[in-house]
């Protein structure tokens, strides 16, 4: 099955600053890639996704990267804020065809003011 | 618009008691629907989930069981809770293929 690699799994940035947040997958045929942004004591919420057929993706301040020939892709914050700092999930589908996600094990992002 | 209602918010229970958690999603039909468990400081271990009324499937071996009696509706259960069922648990659903999870507020269990 379907294998996602998250890291780093705790990250502190200064307010104002870059957060990137790298994952890996193992299934070739894995063709979504959603991304989630959890908030203490709450569910995890969709932020952004990127399709197989698409390299990149902006939506404001966050982007997302794919790179098929290596099997990772990327989230990018930039201009962070403390309302930033949650934890950070990314997935993948397991395999073409299927409707199931693999999630990575998360990285809390900490933006310090 | 769809939602997804799960509850209740937060349960302390204590051990050897059963326990029911309840999903229900609105503005959809016929979703995927899952059940997740989250230790603290820890990442989403899927448990169960559901392409249609009662079919469950399992993904790992433990002392819980769901069942989804509508098409719309998904209960986690047990019979006799365990210390270490305590965690925060989350209802998600789907409409398929190539579409993200939309996870519902989550509950927050602790046995006693």
């Amino acid at each position: 099955g379907e294998n996602v690699e998250q890291h780093p799994s705790t990250l502190s940035v200064q307010e104002g600053d870059s957060a990137v947040i790298k994952c890996t997958y193992s299934d070739s045929a894995s063709n979504y890639f959603p991304w989630y942004k959890q908030e203490l004591g709450k569910g995890p919420q969709l932020i952004i996704d990127i399709r197989s057929n698409v390299g990149e993706k902006k939506d404001q301040r966050i982007a997302v990267t794919l790179n098929k020939t290596a099997k990772h892709f990327s989230l990018h914050i930039t201009e962070t804020q403390p309302e930033d700092s949650a934890v950070y999930f990314c997935a993948a589908s397991s395999g073409a065809g299927s409707y199931q996600l693999t999630f990575g094990k998360g990285t809390k992002l900490s933006v310090i003011p | 618009s769809q939602t997804i209602h799960q509850w209740p918010a937060t349960l302390v229970q204590p051990v050897g008691s059963p326990l029911s958690l309840e999903c229900t999603v609105e503005g959809t039909s016929n979703p995927n629907l899952y059940w997740y468990r989250q230790a603290a400081g820890r990442g989403l271990q899927l448990l169960f989930y559901s392409v249609g009324i009662g079919q469950i499937s399992s993904e790992v071996p433990q002392n819980l069981s769901a069942s989804r009696p509508q098409d719309r509706q998904f209960i986690l259960s047990s019979k006799k809770l365990l210390l270490s069922d305590s965690g925060f648990y989350l209802c998600a659903w789907s409409g398929g293929q190539l579409r993200g999870y939309t996870f519902g507020s989550g509950t927050r269990l602790t046995v006693v």
